[in-house]
C-alpha cells in the first residue's frame, strides 16, 4: 500500500519569489510519482513526472521536482513564481507493480501568489 | 483531440434521488478512471475499466454506486438514492495501455451537491 503526506495545505508567496511545496511518501514497492495542478472548477493537470532515470525532472512552465529516494520525498520548486501559478498542487504515486496504475493522491497544497 | 467530456459540469439533486454522470474519454485511450474529490481533499480512486471490463472497484463505491463502459468508449456512473455524504467533485480520467504510468489527462469534473 502506498500513502503521500503534503504537510502544507496553504503556502503563500509573494510574485518573483522561489518556491517549494512538500510531497513525502511511503510505498513497499517502486513508486510512479506525480505533481498535478488544479485550478479552480476544473480537473486535474499533469505537470510532472518521475518514472525511472535522473531523479531531477522538469516541466515545461519552470517547476522542477527532485526524487530522493532515501528521504522518500518529490518535492516541487520554482525559482521564480507568477500570478499565474495560482492554484492547488497535488502529489501523486502508483505503485509501479500495479497493473491499474491508480494513483493515491496527497490532500493538496494551495499555492496563493501575492503582488 | 478534444480531451475527456465529462457531461453535466454541474448537478444539484435533492437527497434520495438518483443522478448519473457521463464521460467521454480521448478516443484511442483504453484505459478509464473515477475518482470522488472531496472539500480539501485530494482525489480519491473509484473504479477503473480496461475496455468495457470493470477490472478494480474501491471499497468507497458502495452498493448505491454503479458504473459502467458498454463498447469501451464512454462511461457511466451512477448514483443511486443519493446522501448528503455523496456530495464532491467526481472526475474522470483516461490514459492509453501502459499510459497510466505516464500519467491520466483528467475532465473538468462534475460537480455534485446533494440537498
Amino acid at each position: 500500500a502506498q500513502s503521500v503526506t503534503q504537510l502544507d495545505s496553504q503556502v503563500p508567496v509573494f510574485e518573483e519569489a522561489p518556491v517549494e511545496l512538500r510531497c513525502n511518501y511511503s510505498s513497499s514497492v517502486s513508486v510512479y510519482l506525480f505533481w498535478y495542478v488544479q485550478y479552480p472548477n476544473q480537473g486535474l493537470q499533469l505537470l510532472l513526472k518521475y518514472l525511472s532515470g535522473s531523479t531531477l525532472v522538469e516541466s515545461i512552465n519552470g517547476f522542477e521536482a527532485e526524487f530522493n529516494k532515501s528521504q522518500t520525498s518529490f518535492h516541487l520548486r520554482k525559482p521564480s513564481v507568477h500570478i499565474s501559478d495560482t492554484a492547488e498542487y497535488f502529489c501523486a504515486v502508483s505503485g509501479q507493480t500495479s497493473g491499474t496504475y491508480k494513483y493515491i493522491f496527497g490532500t493538496g497544497t494551495r499555492l496563493k501568489v501575492l503582488a | 483531440d478534444t480531451g475527456v467530456s465529462q457531461d453535466p459540469r454541474h448537478k444539484i439533486t435533492k437527497r434520495g434521488q438518483n443522478v448519473t454522470f457521463r464521460c467521454d474519454p480521448i478516443s484511442e485511450h483504453n484505459r478509464l478512471y473515477w475518482y470522488r474529490q472531496t472539500l480539501g481533499q485530494g482525489p480519491e480512486f473509484l473504479t477503473y475499466f480496461q475496455n468495457e471490463a470493470q477490472l478494480e472497484k474501491s471499497r468507497l463505491l458502495s452498493d448505491r454506486f454503479s458504473a459502467e463502459r458498454p463498447k469501451g468508449s464512454f462511461s457511466t456512473l451512477e448514483i443511486q438514492r443519493t446522501e448528503q455524504g455523496d456530495s464532491a467533485m467526481y472526475l474522470c480520467a483516461s490514459s492509453s495501455p501502459n499510459g497510466g504510468r505516464y500519467g491520466y489527462t483528467f475532465g473538468s469534473g462534475t460537480r455534485l451537491t446533494v440537498v
